[in-house]
């Protein structure tokens, strides 16, 4: 099984700030990890996964997240952030040991960013 | 178009109103899926699908049915709603295998039970 802590529920920042959204997670199997983001009344959208290889990936609209073995860490910056980031962002895991597709989520980071 | 589309966006209701939510994708993914998202919980499974007639239980089952009579197809039943499951509903859907095989995700579906 495997658990996902978000370190933050909310996290406000003034524009063109950076930004760090933490997130650890727990897994007894090796796990792929990802970064979701909610805009206000949208649905999910993959923001950047880790699948294999180099640990820091690139995703859209500027995030990159660093994923850390050792820490079981897998957290989400942006060195300049704009208004419209502002969005609750879920960070998630699978396991790449069976077939299914079953995520586990994160509780959730709330990112305000004031102008 | 490649998508997972979820019916009905949104939905008020009275405790114990037998409802459905249909989720439907167009990608021939064999595993599909049903989240609930609430607040400082994040998502968390409700129900998910391997193939046509085989389902499962995830991490919140109580209260829900599904049932997966067509590939395309994983409706998620209310049969005696309550307050408790107002929430924001996620359909999702993927291919299975080995490796990686991105999740796709309905527009959600917000119902409230009065």
């Amino acid at each position: 099984a495997q658990s996902v802590t978000q370190l933050d529920s909310q996290v406000p920042v003034f524009e063109e700030a950076p930004v760090e959204l933490r997130c650890n997670y727990s897994s007894s199997v090796s796990v792929y990890l990802f970064w979701y983001v909610q805009y206000p009344n949208q649905g999910l959208q993959l923001l950047l996964k880790y699948l294999s290889g180099s640990t820091l990936v690139k995703g859209i609209n500027g995030f990159e997240a660093e994923f850390n073995k050792s820490q079981t860490s897998f957290h989400l910056r942006k060195p300049s952030v704009h208004i419209s980031d502002t969005a609750e962002y879920f960070c998630a895991v699978r396991s790449k040991e069976t077939s299914g597709s079953r995520l586990t989520f994160g509780e959730g980071t709330q990112l305000t960013v004031n102008p | 178009e490649a998508q997972v589309t979820q019916n009905p966006r949104y939905l008020i209701t009275v405790t114990g109103k037998k409802l459905t939510v249909t989720c439907s994708q167009n990608m021939n993914h064999e595993y599909m899926s049903w989240y609930r998202q609430d607040p400082g919980l994040g998502l968390r499974q409700i129900y998910y699908s391997m193939n046509v007639e085989v389902t499962d239980k995830g991490d919140v089952p109580e209260g829900y049915k599904v049932s997966r009579k067509e590939k395309r197809n994983f409706p998620l039943i209310l049969e005696s709603p309550s307050p408790n499951q107002t929430s924001l509903y996620f359909c999702a859907s993927s291919f299975l295998g080995q490796g990686y095989n991105e999740q796709f995700f309905g527009p959600g579906t917000r119902l409230t039970v009065l």
